[in-house]
């Protein structure tokens, strides 16, 4: 059975506004968590390191500032998206410790 | 440099016939761990197998095998007895050291076709 989970599953907003993904560790307490964008055709890519209690690691080029990300639990932590751009459109996936090698379903982002 | 290389961006096989995925990956660590995913056009990432580096038996899991060629840096993937449905992304991934709190570093991907 799944391990990870994430809502939703594709959501579609307008440029300028925000949105709110979510990843929770299923039956596990995940210290950390990974943040990957994968864009069409292409590979995935590390964004983020979330580590619960703590500020996220982000990875070089990302912008922290339009990428928020908090892991207030053991089993959650969340991306927000903020002042959502057209080129912003991808495909977010986490996964968790100690079982990272389980993904969640992902989060298609499109925005328009 | 690239950590982890997938050189064929695209791969053929007929139904019933088994095929190999190639990846080559680069890290200094001595203890590191190879992982491969299949990604269907739902873009769920489907963990297939796993190998740690210090793992003296090629990783088998069902129809899919590991040849883990540590001397080459190469791990490479065997589908068996190919199927319809293996048709997708597969991606090979690397996680450099012995924690597990380590981020996954991806290949370009190969892009698998089984035709009947």
């Amino acid at each position: 059975g799944a391990v990870v989970s994430q809502h939703p599953s594709w959501v579609i907003c307008k440029s300028g506004t925000s949105v709110k993904i979510e990843c929770r560790s299923l039956d596990f307490q995940a210290t950390t968590m990974f943040w990957y964008r994968q864009f069409p055709k292409q590979s995935l890519m590390l964004m983020a390191t979330s580590n619960e209690g703590s500020k996220a690691t982000y990875e070089q080029g990302v912008e922290k500032d339009k990428f928020l990300i908090n892991h207030a639990s053991l089993t959650l932590s969340t991306l927000t998206v903020t002042s959502a751009h057209p080129e912003d459109s991808s495909f977010y996936i986490c996964s968790a410790t100690p079982r990272e090698q389980y993904f969640g379903p992902g989060t298609r982002l499109t925005v328009t | 440099a690239q950590k982890i290389t997938q050189t064929q961006p695209g791969m053929f096989v007929q139904e019933k016939e088994a095929v190999t995925l190639d990846c080559t990956y680069d890290t200094s660590d001595q203890s590191y761990g190879l992982f491969w995913y299949k990604q269907p056009s739902s873009g769920e990432m489907i963990f297939l197998i796993y190998q740690g580096s210090y793992d003296e038996q090629n990783a088998t899991e069902g129809r899919y095998s590991l040849n883990f060629q540590k001397a080459r840096k190469s791990a490479n993937l065997v589908i068996s007895a190919s199927q319809l449905g293996d048709s997708a992304m597969y991606f090979c991934a690397m996680r450099e050291g012995s924690s597990t709190l380590g981020r996954l570093y991806f290949g370009r991907g190969t892009q698998l076709t089984v035709w009947p």
